[in-house]
């Protein structure tokens, strides 16, 4: 299948400090990228839409001021959490389709705010 | 919200079969039945998916009723390394659907 690698794998920071996280499509363009947010013991949710060349769409409760995304190639879109807080801890996944019907997952990247 | 509901956690023995059910009694005619699988702290893996005939790969087997109200993911030789959380998704396709997350089945296989 498909592969989508994400960087970093694991990234500690200080709270008020701005964190990127970089999602690739190895084989494939994709111009649509989903990011998604999963805190411990719960299911994943999704936070934004990315598109290549445009802005994201943003779920409801998503602040998009907190959480930039840009799309800028056919095979990156990266994910910055600006001024970091502790409750922005978590794991984020991306994800592409490739095809017609098959999503692919990044690998994911543990956050932690100190 | 999710369309789908999957019993919290299930057990299995290792080398038997691992039958993991799904309802999704709302389910449109446009819509696929995914399955993934994500083992803990790593991004979901895609399985298998169908429409409405049973469909087979080097992973698993999907059964779905005739009615589409309800499906069956089956592991044919579960292994320590099938321990995970399956996701059961109604998902109809194209290029700019996300996937909707239920909680999933935490499966466990043991020795």
């Amino acid at each position: 299948g498909a592969v989508v690698s994400q960087h970093p794998s694991r990234v500690i920071c200080k709270s008020g400090t701005s964190v990127k996280i970089e999602c690739r499509s190895l084989d494939f363009q994709a111009t649509t990228m989903f990011w998604y947010r999963q805190f411990p013991k719960q299911s994943l949710m999704l936070m934004a839409t990315s598109n290549e060349g445009s802005k994201a769409t943003y779920e409801q409760g998503v602040e998009k001021d907190k959480f930039l995304i840009n799309h800028a190639s056919l095979t990156l879109s990266t994910l910055t959490v600006t001024s970091a807080h502790p409750e922005d801890s978590s794991f984020y996944i991306c994800s592409s389709i490739a095809g017609i019907n098959e999503q692919f997952f990044g690998p994911g990247t543990r956050l932690t705010v100190l | 919200d999710a369309k789908t509901t999957q019993p919290t956690s299930m057990d299995c023995a290792e080398g038997r079969a691992a039958n993991l059910p799904c309802n999704h009694s709302t389910i449109s005619g446009n819509e696929y039945v995914y399955w993934y699988r994500q083992i803990h702290s790593q991004g979901p893996q895609y399985i298998i998916h169908g429409l409405k005939n049973n469909e087979t790969n080097e992973m698993a087997s999907l059964i779905i009723t005739e009615d589409r109200k309800s499906s069956t993911l089956i592991l044919p030789h579960a292994t320590l390394r099938d321990t995970a959380v399956y996701y059961c998704i109604l998902y109809h396709g194209g290029s700019q659907g996300n996937l909707i997350f239920g909680k999933g089945t935490k499966l466990s296989v043991k020795p």
